[in-house]
């Protein structure tokens, strides 16, 4: 069964540093996203993704997140320059290519810590 | 805006126990409800679904009823096993809502079954 992947499962960085968070969507999908959990609390959106651009953003998807879609088979999301509060599992989400049908399906999570 | 409110865990049953785990929900449009599940070391899975007021979702022996007059998707199971310990979330999508297709999630339910 096709499932939604993500690499690396856990990312440990200093503060200011540069992180990529990669995903690779189920290949007939075209909506994208990103969630993070920080320890203990909802998990929240962070950005959806379509026909190659940004659908939707939250409020916590400031100047310091940006996605891409680097090529047809992987979806990205880099953070510039990390904070301690970005320390969260963050979560990619893919959608079949129906608007009607909103299921979502998620990968495992990667586990993001900034010291 | 749209929100989901779940009850607080840890909820803690015996095996075969009867689980309910409540929530309710707040929302402009006309959402679709999501009961997803997070087993130890995993990413969310969607466990059931409804689109519409009335309709049940069910899925193993899982099942909620989509209530807009009491705005409420409340996940049952008549009889828990051990491996149905994971973390509950409800969710909702309003596809009709300009923000529409991000999933709101409630905190999360923590279910510990034990034999």
């Amino acid at each position: 069964e096709p499932e939604v992947t993500q690499t690396p499962s856990h990312q440990v960085t200093q503060m200011g540093q540069e992180v990529i968070l990669r995903c690779v969507p189920i290949s007939n999908h075209l909506y994208f996203y990103w969630y993070r959990q920080i320890l203990g609390q909802k998990v929240e959106f962070l950005v959806s993704f379509y026909n190659n651009e940004i659908s939707e953003k939250s409020e916590i998807f400031d100047d310091q997140f940006s996605v891409e879609r680097p090529d047809g088979s992987n979806f990205t999301l880099k953070i510039r320059s990390t904070k301690l509060e970005d320390s969260a599992m963050y979560f990619c989400a893919s959608r079949p290519p129906d608007p009607l049908y909103n299921e979502q399906f998620f990968g495992p999570g990667t586990r993001l810590t900034v010291l | 805006g749209d929100s989901v409110t779940q009850m607080e865990g840890p909820v803690t049953l015996s095996e075969e126990a009867f689980l309910t785990i409540n929530c309710t929900y707040t929302a402009t449009g006309y959402p679709s409800l999501f009961w997803y599940v997070q087993y130890p070391g995993e990413g969310l899975q969607l466990l059931l679904k409804a689109t519409k007021a009335d309709d049940k979702g069910s899925n193993k022996g899982f099942e909620a009823t989509y209530r807009k007059e009491t705005t409420s998707f409340h996940l049952e199971k008549g009889s828990v096993q051990v491996s149905d310990s994971a973390v509950y979330f409800c969710a909702l999508s309003d596809l009709y809502n300009q923000a529409g297709t991000a999933l709101i999630f409630g905190k999360g339910t923590t279910l510990s079954v034990s034999s």
